[in-house]
This record gives structure tokens, sequence and C-alpha cells, in this order.
């Protein structure tokens, strides 16, 4: 069955610093793969889209890498802030409209 | 514009009974799902429509019902509630097809006793 696992432990950083996100699949041959973060209490909000034919992708200081070989994503948060504490999560997407998501990752980024 | 609104963001239900969830969107999408999030185990599709008239099963759909009468509503129907449907429920939608990102509400948290 298809599956998409992300760190259940959270990742704690020093402010600064470069945090790295995983998300590893299987079972899985997505078209897309999304980022969002989610705030407690809210909804999840969208970050960044990498299609399966890109490798990279950038936005400020956010990075996502899509590797269809090793069936990962990364998801890098250059010069990170105590702003970007938060729950991130990854989503994949065939080609039949349904987007399935990770459990997501714990963020916690100390000054 | 408002984006995705959901309501109520809090409701109390006593096992076997019905309520339903309400979603809107401003937006024009055509593209809306229900998901329900539970600790540790991220959100789980439930149901999606691409259009008015049409819906489609997500991953975790029994249990639930929608419709989708217009572009701009999307309510999800709890039937029976059981305690297995405690959970915070999220509506989401995007203007179309695939590659396209999510806008989600501010969810339901519900709570069935």
């Amino acid at each position: 069955s298809q599956k998409i696992e992300q760190n259940s432990e959270a990742l704690n950083i020093q402010e600064g610093k470069t945090a790295t996100l995983t998300c590893n699949y299987t079972n899985y041959s997505p078209a897309y793969l999304q980022w969002y973060r989610q705030d407690p209490g809210r909804g999840p909000v969208f970050l960044l889209l990498i299609r399966e034919n890109e490798k990279e992708k950038r936005k400020e200081r956010l990075k996502v890498t899509f590797d269809t070989t090793l069936k990962q994503s990364l998801f890098h948060i250059t010069a990170s802030q105590p702003a970007d504490s938060a729950t991130y999560l990854c989503a994949l997407e065939g080609y039949g409209n349904k987007l399935v998501f990770g459990a997501g990752t714990i963020l916690r980024v100390k000054s | 514009n408002a984006g995705v609104t959901q309501t109520p963001k809090f409701q109390v239900l006593k096992t076997g009974q019905s309520m339903t969830l309400q979603c809107a969107q401003d937006m024009n999408h055509e593209y809306m799902s229900w998901y329900r999030q539970d600790p540790g185990m991220g959100l789980r599709l439930i149901h999606y429509s691409v259009g008015a008239g049409i819906t489609d099963q997500g991953e975790v759909p029994n249990g639930y019902n929608v419709s989708r009468s217009t572009t701009e509503d999307f309510p999800l129907r709890l039937l029976s509630a059981a305690p297995s449907q405690t959970s915070v429920y999220f509506c989401a939608s995007r203007p179309g097809g695939g590659g396209e990102k999510l806008f989600f509400g501010s969810g339901t948290q519900l709570s069935v006793l």
C-alpha cells in the first residue's frame, strides 16, 4: 500500500541554522509533491510545489528537492527563525486528483 | 475574499446523532475536499469533488456522505456519529485539477461521546 513517511520526532535547531526535513514514500509514483506549513489550531498553508520532472525548487529561504529514484523529498529552511517553528507536511499527488499527506514533522527553532 | 469558511468551529455529539459540517468557498474553485486529521496520522482524505454534481470517495469515506449542488458549497454529513469520528475536520479547495495548491479552512473540532 502507499506510504508516506516523515520524521515523527520533532526537529530542534538553533536560530540561524538550516533546517532539513525529510519526506520518503513507497509504492507511489507522484506527479507532484507539495509542502505545507501548519500552525497549532489552524489549517495547513501551502509553501512549495515541485513536479516529477523537476529536481529542485526555491522560494526565498525555502528549498525543496525531489528525487524520484530515491523516492524522497528534502525541504530546507535556511537562516531559520523562531517564527519558522511549526509542523511541516508533505503531500503527494498522482494523476487522480487525490492529494495524500504525510503525518508531518514538528520543527522548533530556538533563539 | 473570505477564502474557505468552515462552520461550526467546535461541536460535541452523542453517539448516534447526525450532523452536517458546512464548507463554503468564494474563490470559484471547482475542486473541493474534506480531510480529517488525527494525532500521528496526518490528514486523510474523506471525500472530494471536482465540480458541482460530481463527488468521489477518498481514503476513509465510511460513515460520511457528501453532495455538491453548487460550486461554492460542499457539506459533509455524519449520519450516525461514532466515537471513532472524533477528529479535526478540514475542508480544502483549489481551482481545478492536479498540480495546484490547496486552500484550507480553519477546521472543525468534533468530539463524539
